[in-house]
């Protein structure tokens, strides 16, 4: 599996954005990018996930380079509820046999700082 | 609540003991799966089923784990023989294969925490 590189750890001030930047420079041309995000004490929840074109959602937008080689999750606003630790994942076309699991690494841990 | 639900959620155990944990899915989601999660640590992929088909196995799941998806619908997990190892948070999350090729979004429930002494 291609692999991902997170800061382990990230700070923001609450309502501000929060941009959180993901490696993945041995990415696939088929390799979509997922994020997901684990809150405390919960398993993790779906973020947003992309090919190549930048995407929008109620969550939050993610930001691919022209080379895919990395990627920003934004946070246009956050807030308290947003601390989470948050995963980069890589992950094939679902129609290919193996591709249904997630391969999750150590994210990278939200602080938000009221 | 018509989430993904997790029964127990904390399991203490002595070494050797055997336990077993229940994923109840989202229900018209066919794909169900489990993953380990350990301090610090990302989850872990173990199995995940398609209806009652087991599909995919991790070698992380040595001949101690098995795991059940009799009617498609819940699934369990044990594990034999217990070992200090084996405590970690267990995750279950379920999924609906549909059209989409680039996603097809699990839903994780809030883990069973397993406790060998």
């Amino acid at each position: 599996d291609a692999k991902t590189t997170q800061p382990n750890s990230m700070e923001s001030n609450e309502e501000e954005p929060v941009h959180l930047p993901c490696n993945h420079s041995t990415i696939s041309g088929t390799d979509y990018i997922h994020w997901y995000r684990q809150l405390p004490s919960q398993g993790p929840e779906y973020v947003i996930h992309g090919l190549t074109s930048n995407v929008n959602n109620r969550m939050a937008s993610l930001a691919i380079a022209e080379d895919r080689k990395s990627s920003t999750l934004i946070l246009h606003r956050a807030t308290l509820r947003d601390a989470a630790v948050y995963y980069c994942i890589l992950r094939g076309s679902i129609s290919n046999f193996g591709n249904e699991k997630l391969t999750f690494g150590t994210g990278t841990r939200l602080t938000i700082i009221p | 609540d018509t989430g993904v639900s997790q029964d127990p959620r904390h399991k203490i155990t002595k070494r050797g003991q055997n336990v077993t944990f229940r994923c109840d899915p989202i229900s018209e989601h066919n794909r169900l799966y489990w993953y380990r999660q350990t301090l610090g640590q990302g989850p872990e992929f173990l199995t995940y089923f398609q209806n009652e088909a087991q599909l995919e196995k991790s070698r992380l799941l040595s001949d101690r784990f098995s795991a059940e998806r009799p009617k498609g619908s819940f699934s369990t997990l044990e594990i034999q023989r217990t070992e200090q190892g084996d405590s970690a948070m267990y995750l279950c999350a379920s999924s609906l294969s549909g059209a989409s090729l680039s996603n097809n979004e699990q839903f994780f429930g809030p883990g069973t925490r397993l406790t060998v002494l």
